[in-house]
Order: C-alpha cells, then sequence, then structure tokens
C-alpha cells in the first residue's frame, strides 16, 4: 500500500525567505503528483499537479519537482509571505483516490 | 467553470442522531465523487467513491454509508452517529480521466456529543 510522508511536519519561517517542504513516498508506480494547500478549518486547494512525465512545476513563487525514481517531491516556496501560512498536503493517485501525507504546517512571521 | 458546494459548514450533534451532508458539483458531467475524512492530527481517509448514479464504492467499514442520486449530487448519511464519527468531511471531485486532479469542497466539520 501507498505510503506518503511529509517533512518537516511543522515550519516557522519569517517573512521574505525561501523554504522547502518535502514529501516522499513509497510506491514510485506514479502517474502524477498533487500539491494542496488547506487553511485551518478549510478544503483543499489544489496549487501544483506534475505528471509523470515532469521533472517541475511552476506557479508564480511555487515550484514543485518531482523525482519518482527515489520517492520524492519537493515544493519550494520563494520570497514567504504571511498569506503563505497554511498546511501543505502532498498526494498521489491510487486506484480510485488519492494518497495524503499528513501534512507540513507553515507558518511565515511578519 | 466547475464549482464544489457542501453543507453544512458546521454540524453538532448529539450520539445517536442521523446524518446527512450533501455535495453538489456545477459545470461539469460524469464527474467521479468522493468523500473523505479528517480526523485530528491525521491525514485524509477516502470513505466512499463512486464513479456514477447509483455506483457506490466503500473504502473502510464504518457506520456511514453514501448515496448518489443525481449525475452531480453525493450525500453522505448515517443512521447513529457515534462519537468516532467526529472530524472534518470534504468532498472531492475530479473528472472521469484518471489523471485529473482532484478539487475539493469546503468541508463540513462535524462534531457528536
Amino acid at each position: 500500500k501507498q505510503e506518503v510522508t511529509q517533512i518537516p511536519a511543522a515550519l516557522s519561517v519569517p517573512e521574505g525567505e525561501n523554504l522547502v517542504l518535502n514529501c516522499s513516498f513509497t510506491d514510485s508506480a506514479i502517474y502524477n503528483l498533487q500539491w494542496f494547500r488547506q487553511d485551518p478549518g478549510k478544503g483543499l486547494t489544489s496549487l501544483l499537479l506534475i505528471q509523470s512525465s515532469q521533472r517541475e512545476q511552476t506557479s508564480g513563487r511555487l515550484n514543485a519537482s518531482l523525482d519518482k525514481s527515489s520517492g520524492r517531491s519537493t515544493l519550494y516556496i520563494a520570497a514567504s509571505q504571511p498569506g503563505d501560512s497554511a498546511t501543505y498536503l502532498c498526494a498521489v493517485p491510487g486506484a480510485n483516490n488519492l494518497f495524503f501525507g499528513t501534512g507540513t504546517r507553515l507558518t511565515v512571521i511578519p | 467553470s466547475q464549482t464544489i458546494h457542501q453543507w453544512p459548514a458546521t454540524l453538532v450533534q448529539p450520539v445517536g442522531s442521523p446524518l446527512s451532508l450533501e455535495c453538489t458539483v456545477e459545470g461539469t458531467s460524469n464527474p467521479n465523487l468522493y468523500w473523505y475524512r479528517q480526523a485530528a492530527g491525521r491525514g485524509l481517509q477516502l470513505l466512499f467513491y463512486s464513479v456514477g448514479i447509483g455506483q457506490i464504492s466503500s473504502e473502510v467499514p464504518q457506520n456511514l454509508s453514501a448515496s448518489r442520486p443525481q449525475d452531480r449530487q453525493f450525500i453522505l448519511s448515517s443512521k447513529k452517529l457515534l462519537l468516532s464519527d467526529s472530524g472534518f468531511y470534504l468532498c472531492a471531485w475530479s473528472p472521469w480521466a484518471g489523471d485529473q486532479p482532484q478539487h475539493f469542497g469546503d468541508g463540513t466539520r462535524l462534531s457528536i456529543l
């Protein structure tokens, strides 16, 4: 069964710093990987989806990379802002669902 | 554009009472629909998914059931709630193609007293 792990569980950084969130998965036979953002008490917002044929995907200050062979993905956030504070989740598809990590709770300090 | 609606946003129910959470999707046809639960300190767990009207698959045995009476409507139900049913319930949809992203609703916070 696919297992998804996210490290660290929580991260605090001062505003303006660049940061990296990590995601690892045990079964590398995936066809995409998705990064989500979840604000407290809210649903999930899809940030980026990387197909297995891609190595990177960018959206604004966000850059996600995927290394299938090593079972890893990273989410890079440039010039962090207080509004980036949220929980970030990565997910990989199973046969009929997504397997989620438990997330990284990010706090950007003004 | 497609939108997904969940209601209610918050619900407080006594143990043993029934439950009905509703999810609807607009702007798409024949979506795959999903119910997830997010318990405190834990990741999201898939409860049910549906690939079409009346077609429900359950991922884990539990006190809950799901129904899809219309193409874009997904309902999560229980006849008698347990304390362990407390959590944050999320509905999601994806296009019928399996390699497309899932999109989530705003969730329902369910507290059982």
